[in-house]
């Protein structure tokens, strides 16, 4: 079934931009979703298709997609943002969802 | 909109286990959902997803065969089964609302999740 791949560490000092890829082929004709799960807690969507956020998410968190990566930036990083990240799409050609393997965000 | 597991706990390898995700706030009906794991240090794990009407299932490669996914829209209680426990399920498993009036493609993101219920398989 189709493949992304993340990075699996980023680091950023507060209030500077992390930027979280998501790779895989055409990835860009997919809808990429983007999840923040913090230790010990349930993941939580901080963006879906590919850019959007849904309410209640800071205006810090945006994505993009296009050709073979989609991004996830957050924007003036905070200690709050210091998680791991994970992308998400369905595929059509397996009928799977797919997970990206994950970042995990320190900040500094 | 809330999701809450049940049904984990300890079990012995080669032992079945039913969970079970019980749905409030919003029109269980209308929503398909998934089943998603993650074992202890590692990342998450897609098992299965349910069309809103319970007619279409699809498995992840890691658990087809040994899982069972199903729904009682009465009831607002999605379920899944897991047969020949191993090890290697042990983990946290957690129910997501997928997409609505969904049969057969479900692009929409997971969103939201319950809280998750923990497994752990003793050999």
């Amino acid at each position: 079934s189709y493949v992304v791949t993340q990075t699996p560490s980023v680091s950023v000092a507060p209030g500077q931009t992390a930027k979280i890829t998501c790779g895989g082929d055409d990835i860009g004709d997919r809808s990429v979703h983007w999840f923040q799960q913090r230790p010990g807690q349930a993941p939580i969507l901080v963006i879906h298709d590919d850019k959007d956020r849904p309410s209640g998410i800071p205006e810090r968190f945006s994505g993009s997609n296009s050709a073979n990566t989609a991004t996830l930036t957050i924007s003036g990083v905070e200690a709050a943002d210091e998680a791991d990240y994970y992308c998400q799409l369905w595929d059509d050609n397996s009928d799977h969802v797919v997970f990206g393997g994950g970042t995990k965000l320190t900040v500094l | 909109m809330r999701l809450e597991e049940s049904g984990g706990g300890v079990v012995q390898s080669g032992r079945s286990l039913r969970l079970s995700c019980a749905a409030s706030g919003f029109s269980f009906k209308t929503y398909s959902f998934h089943w998603v794991r993650q074992a202890p240090g590692r990342g998450l794990e897609w098992l299965a997803v349910i069309s809103y009407r319970g007619n279409y299932q699809y498995y992840g490669d890691s658990v087809k065969g040994r899982i069972t996914i199903s729904r009682d829209n009465s009831g607002d209680r999605l379920f899944l089964e897991i047969h020949s426990l191993r090890p290697d399920d042990s983990g946290v498993y957690y129910c997501a609302r997928g997409s609505p009036l969904a049969d057969r493609v479900f692009v929409r993101a997971l969103d939201p999740w319950g809280q998750g219920v923990h497994v752990s398989v003793s050999s």
